[in-house]
């Protein structure tokens, strides 16, 4: 499988609801990213959080990483419809010019 | 933010034609692009990683005859999908990256080949 596994493959909430989504890996990693995907669009970057780094917020987003576990949560509160869009962990073990590893994603969906 | 744009943004072409689409850092100089493909409902695969002024390099299974890259400036790298097939119909994005961890995405070339 993979590098990064995420978990849920699909996640439907309502507006307002946070939704949760995981990301589990195989290797030793520099750093995890999580990106957002609209369908049939490129990815747009939302967090990076470094090995060395336990927790990280930004916005309605707070992504946790335990690298003991080796895996990362994606927390967005009071979630909206135009969160909906597929969401993807990204792995940069860094070597070989930092190339990322991406998970399969999660597909959220945000009922209005 | 880092911009990076792609071209054409789509394209219908006929089996054994050749393809290429751009890749361009507007606002920053990358060091580094990737070129990814994605399937319908699935993730990104990395075909390969390109350094400006040296060859790329491919993701194991990529053939690079077929899949050219060329990465003449630090703001624009181009993938060639030479004698294209319709199995090579997909969506293609790259990306890019300065001396920064992070990697800023295009919005993705949607290719169908007939």
């Amino acid at each position: 499988s993979q590098q990064g596994e995420e978990d849920p493959q699909a996640l439907s909430i309502q507006e307002g609801e946070n939704a949760t989504m995981n990301c589990s890996y195989k290797t030793s990693i520099n750093n995890l990213q999580w990106y957002r995907q609209n369908s049939g669009r490129g990815l747009v970057h939302l967090i990076l959080i470094r090995s060395n780094e336990r927790e990280k917020h930004s916005g309605r987003l707070r992504v946790t990483l335990d690298t003991s576990k080796k895996s990362s949560s994606l927390l967005i509160t009071a979630s909206r419809a135009a969160d909906t869009a597929s969401y993807f962990c990204a792995t940069d073990a860094g070597t070989s010019g930092s190339r990322l590893t991406f998970g399969e994603g999660t597909q959220l969906t945000v009922n209005p | 933010g880092a911009v990076v744009s792609q071209h054409p943004s789509w394209v219908i072409c006929k089996s054994g034609t050749s393809v290429k689409i751009e890749c361009r850092s507007l606002d920053f100089q990358a060091t580094t692009m990737f070129w990814y493909r994605q399937f319908p409902k699935q993730s990104l695969m990395l075909m390969a990683t390109s350094n400006e002024g040296s060859k790329a390099t491919y993701e194991q299974g990529v053939e690079k005859d077929k899949f050219l890259i060329n990465h003449a400036s630090l703001t624009l790298s181009t993938l060639t999908v030479t004698s294209a097939h319709p199995e090579d119909s997909s969506f293609y994005i790259c990306s890019a990256r300065a001396a920064w961890e992070t990697q800023y995405f295009g919005p993705g070339t949607r290719l169908l080949v007939l």
